[in-house]
Formats: structure tokens, sequence, C-alpha cells
């Protein structure tokens, strides 16, 4: 079992409209939890962190952590063509390993 | 200030040629990891290295071999490359479990 299980997608969604993408983890030792956006070709980058129970919100973005359901997602609101991308989640435990999702490919559509 | 520097940016071998991918952070980075990226298969740990002088295997670790060469430096060896390695590979580098990864640009290696 993957350290860290996420639906792949494909995610389409009007422009607009509100994304939402998840991921479940399997190591309870985690305790720091990202979710990066990659274009295609590029390298990954950061979109948000996470690290206690409940919402965290920049922007048109929120993080939501459960460690009771080990489940982390992210919400993107008033989606945007440019958001378009493969969406990473990660978690990191106390070994220092960071572990990824697959990834969920999403497409906002004009 | 250059984050993380990975070179090369494109490699094609031969199976069974050698090689090695070099990563360098400037940040004063503790740890340093090396993935891979395949299609559908999202962002796997080979090798990481938590701090200067240690070093250890993630979910990938088979047919690659790491040297942490000093606080700066993440090299990643293929002894004996095979098409199963063909892949995208990245440095990253972080101060700790509680900061972002910050990555190379990535090598796109094929081994024919």
């Amino acid at each position: 079992q993957k350290e860290v299980e996420q639906n792949s997608g494909p995610l389409s969604v009007p422009e607009g409209a509100i994304a939402s993408l998840n991921c479940t983890y399997s190591d309870r030792g985690s305790q720091s939890f990202f979710w990066y956006r990659q274009y295609s070709g590029k390298s990954p980058e950061l979109i948000m962190s996470i690290y206690s129970n409940g919402d965290k919100e920049d922007g048109r973005f929120t993080a939501q952590l459960n460690k009771a359901s080990q489940y982390v997602s992210l919400l993107i609101r008033d989606s945007q063509p440019s958001d378009s991308a493969t969406y990473l989640c990660a978690g990191a435990n106390t070994g220092n390993q960071f572990y990824f999702g697959t990834g969920t490919s999403l497409t906002v559509i004009p | 200030n250059a984050g993380v520097t990975q070179t090369p940016k494109f490699q094609v071998l031969k199976t069974g040629q050698s090689m090695t991918l070099q990563c360098a952070q400037d940040m004063n980075h503790n740890s340093m990891y090396w993935y891979r990226q395949d299609p559908g298969m999202g962002l796997r740990l080979i090798y990481y290295s938590a701090s200067e002088g240690t070093t250890d295997k993630g979910e990938v670790p088979n047919g690659y071999n790491v040297s942490r060469l000093n606080k700066r430096e993440f090299s990643l060896r293929l002894e004996s490359a095979a098409p199963s390695q063909t892949s995208v590979y990245f440095c990253a580098s972080t101060g700790s479990i509680d900061e972002k990864l910050f990555f190379g640009s990535g090598t796109q290696l094929s081994v024919l």
C-alpha cells in the first residue's frame, strides 16, 4: 500500500466552479502535509501546507486535514483555466521522508 | 540564489551504461532527496539523505546508489542502466519536514 493515495482523476470542472481534490495517508507518524501543483514538463511547486486538524485558507485555496480519518483535501474556489495542472498530495513523517500520491489531473474548462 | 541545481537536463543511455546525476543546493538544507516520476505514478522516493553523512533507501532504491558528498551535494548513480529506469528524475531539498521541498528542474533520462 502506498503511503499516500489519491484519486488520480482526471477531474474536469467549468471555469468559476469549485474543484475538490482528496487524498488519504496510511502512516500515522506523518505530521506535515502538502499540496503541490505541477504543470506539464515542469517541477512541482508548493500550493499549500497544513499541519493541524481543520482548515487552512490561502486566497482561492483551502486545505483540510483530518488526522483521525487520515484524510487531506484541497478545495480550489473560482477555478481558472490557469489552474489546469496535476495536483500532488504529499506527507512527511518523522523519518524525514516525503511521500507523494500519484497525482490528480485537473482541467478547468473555459 | 540558484536554489537546487540539477544536471544534466537530458540524457540518453544504452542498456548497461552507467551515469551519475548531480544535484547541488545553496540553501544550507540538511535533507536532500531523489525522486523518479513516471506517467500515472506520481513521485516515488528513490533515496534520501536526512543530514550530511547519512543516506537511506526510499520506495524504489534497486538499481541506484547515492552519495552525499557534502552538505550541498547529493548525487544519484546508475551503475548499469536498464530500460525500466527511463524516467524523469527530480532532486529536492528542505530544511525540515515542516518546510516545503525545493525541487530541481528535473532530468529526462531515456535508456535504450
